[in-house]
């Protein structure tokens, strides 16, 4: 069974950088049939999409975040992650990895598989 | 302030009906497939529907979603108190180029 894991620093201070792992087991990065990313949820707000990627490295991004925003994969550990630069408060959120999968428009946006998450804080 | 629109909170009795509303545009549920997800606090988001009527493997047929124009909805049938939930929508929105999702509806089983 597919199992996403969110790792990374809970407390990021303002205008430094934001970096989060997601370790995928039980299941291949690799796989040619996904991709792989990236949603927030600020406290009271709702989810938001911050990127998505393939094992291949090839990235798309939220276009309100993409200045900010890199997403890598290292396939050789199984993980891909996220780097969010000069953070501010409004960047306070719970952080989640998901796969994706391909909806019948061939748009890789199905999140068939979560992670439960990780809070991160950002705080002087 | 979410691009897809849904009601804050539902609620009906055990074993009744309930249906979720998620209201957009032509940018986005107007023109491209819809998810339905289900978050249990503490636990990871379910994926409940996909283009806007299909439930994955191990999903009951309790759960089920339609679109007209651009509204979506999930009903849920024979509701249990494990059902109590937050339930979003999500789809692309060809306007803003970005995935987006709903603002989240609770659900409570009274």
């Amino acid at each position: 069974q597919l199992q996403l894991q969110e790792s990374g620093p809970g407390l990021v201070k303002p205008s430094e950088t934001l970096s989060l792992t997601c370790s995928v087991s039980g299941g291949s990065i690799s796989s040619s049939s996904h991709y792989w990313g990236w949603i927030r949820q600020p406290p009271g707000k709702g989810l938001e999409w911050i990127g998505s990627l393939y094992y291949s490295g090839s990235t798309y991004y939220n276009p309100s975040l993409k200045s900010r925003v890199t997403i890598s994969v290292d396939t050789s550990k199984n993980q891909f992650s996220l780097r969010l630069s000069s953070v501010t408060a409004a960047d306070t959120a719970v952080y989640y990895c998901a796969r994706l999968s391909a909806d019948s428009s061939g748009y890789y946006g199905i999140k068939d598989s979560w992670g439960q998450g990780t809070l991160v804080t950002v705080s002087s | 302030q979410s691009v897809l629109t849904q009601p804050p909170s539902v609620s009906a009795a055990p074993g009744q009906k309930v249906t979720i509303s998620c209201s957009g545009s032509s940018s986005n549920i107007g023109n491209n497939y819809l998810s339905w997800y289900q978050h249990l606090p503490g636990t990871a988001h379910k994926l409940l529907i996909y283009d806007n009527n299909k439930r994955p493997s191990g999903i009951p047929d309790r759960f089920s979603g339609s679109k007209s124009g651009t509204s979506a909805t999930l009903g849920i049938t024979g509701l249990q108190t494990g059902d109590e939930a937050d339930y979003y929508c999500g789809t692309w929105d060809s306007s803003l180029s970005a995935w987006v999702f709903g603002g989240g509806t609770k659900l409570t089983v009274l």
